[in-house]
């Protein structure tokens, strides 16, 4: 089975600043993807970046970027010019790939708070 | 990549009754999975709807209390049936496919109140 850990409940950040979110796991398996989530206050789970794990180059999504390390089983979240609408819980989320193996598994998520 | 339509958005729902949550998508999608949300905590996966066929549980969640339908492969039923108080929680709808680029896209969530 499957294992993700958020070890950071709750963190905050500056307008303008970065800030950097922490994410392992733990699996036997060789091919999966990782994803960051975030969720805001209106509940809406929306898809923040995806990593596959065959490919070495970090995943980016403008502000949004990923420190993937899989010999450590480490996926952080960078987000740079933080900005108030990134208030949100972010949740890091495990997936394997091929058929058959489609659920994800969650961590406990991150509560960022963006300060003005 | 899919919307997801979800209803409803929110309910509040006396004990012993039954609610059933419903998930639209505007595509055709391949899978199709129901999770729970607890108060302040993560999710957690309740099934996988199987189109034409009986859903696959979780560990701790049983067909009897969470009954599910996926008549085809753009809609989905979850009900939650003879709820109590620890039933309140947000249930969310989840597709993955071709679609969504093989991502996991979310409905809005049903947020249920028991009282």
């Amino acid at each position: 089975a499957q294992t993700v850990t958020q070890s950071q409940p709750e963190m905050s950040v500056q307008e303008a600043e970065t800030v950097t979110l922490s994410c392992t796991y733990d699996t036997s398996e060789n091919n999966y993807y990782l994803f960051w989530y975030k969720q805001p206050p209106s509940r809406q789970m929306i898809l923040v970046i995806r990593q596959e794990a065959y490919k070495q180059q970090n995943a980016t999504e403008n502000r949004f970027s990923v420190n993937f390390q899989k010999a450590a089983k480490s996926f952080s979240l960078k987000i740079s010019d933080s900005q108030l609408g990134d208030t949100a819980m972010y949740f890091c989320a495990f997936g394997l790939s091929g058929a058959g193996s489609y659920q994800l598994t969650f961590g406990k998520g991150t509560k960022l708070s963006v300060i003005p | 990549s899919a919307v997801i339509s979800q209803k409803p958005s929110r309910d509040i729902c006396q004990r012993g009754t039954s609610l059933t949550i419903q998930c639209q998508v505007d595509s055709q999608v391949t899978m199709m999975f129901w999770y729970r949300q607890q108060p302040g905590q993560s999710l957690t996966l309740i099934a996988t709807a199987n189109q034409g066929s009986e859903a696959t549980y979780e560990s701790g969640f049983v067909i009897d209390k969470f009954p599910i339908s996926r008549p085809n492969l753009t809609f989905s039923t979850l009900t939650v049936s003879n709820m109590s108080p620890e039933d309140s929680s947000i249930y969310l709808c989840s597709v993955e496919g071709p679609v969504t680029n093989y991502g996991y896209t979310f409905g809005s969530g049903t947020r249920l109140t028991v009282v």
